[in-house]
């Protein structure tokens, strides 16, 4: 039984590009949250999503930032024109709902140079 | 405005020791606590977690500590080992929602 499957590990960007990340959440899990850790410190909650709903956005940056989890397919964290302060690792978990257990995956550390 | 905080930053025990880390939250909401640990390049994983209606909860080496009225938490690592040298994480949950402490650097020297 996989984990959380996030790829990919490592994304280099120049400014102004897009960066898109995907996560594939446990098999079974339709709850998908990503959070933002900048280096030396913790994490930062930014969007909990189900299957093609947002739930709960509170944490996305109001511009260039967007998600989506669609029916079919991974959980994707999209960043448009991205800037040197994007550059963080970006961690996406899952769960089931129905008990309060996170599986996070390995995350991924995006670079805008 | 953070909703859990966590203490110490960093942490330096001895191998055997005892290691202690502390939490406090404000929103008595949350009804679920974890602790995950973090090793470098590697995502968090959950380590132990308690919830409100126990004051401690035990597994292996690791205790968690809840005092309610007091709105804390902490974690305890007994006899601490090298292979414990990782970043923990405190959090607190409610409605699938976590808000995560700012994570302690735990180094055990052998």
């Amino acid at each position: 039984n996989a984990g959380v499957m996030q790829n990919p590990r490592h994304l280099v960007r120049r400014r102004g590009q897009e960066a898109r990340l995907r996560c594939s959440p446990v098999k079974g899990h339709s709850h998908v949250y990503w959070y933002r850790q900048l280096p030396e410190e913790g994490l930062k909650f930014m969007v909990y999503l189900q299957k093609e709903n947002i739930i709960d956005e509170s944490g996305m940056p109001k511009e260039r930032f967007s998600a989506e989890f669609p029916k079919e397919g991974p959980s994707i964290l999209r960043i448009q024109q991205v800037v040197r302060g994007d550059s963080a690792a970006y961690f996406c978990a899952s769960s089931d709902g129905a008990n309060y257990g996170y599986t996070f995956g390995s995350g991924t550390r995006l670079t805008v140079v | 405005q953070q909703q859990v905080k966590q203490s110490p930053q960093s942490l330096i025990v001895q191998k055997g020791g005892i290691s202690i880390i502390n939490c406090a939250y404000e929103n008595t909401a949350f009804d679920y606590f974890p602790w995950y640990q973090q090793f470098p390049g590697k995502g968090p994983a959950l380590l132990i977690a308690i919830r409100p209606d126990v004051s401690e909860k035990k597994e292996g080496r690791f205790t968690i500590s809840f005092n309610k009225s007091a709105k804390q938490f902490s974690l305890h690592i007994m006899d601490s080992q090298p292979g414990d040298s990782a970043t923990y994480f405190c959090a607190a949950s409610n409605f699938n929602k976590f808000y995560f402490g700012s994570g302690t650097k735990l180094n055990v020297k052998p």
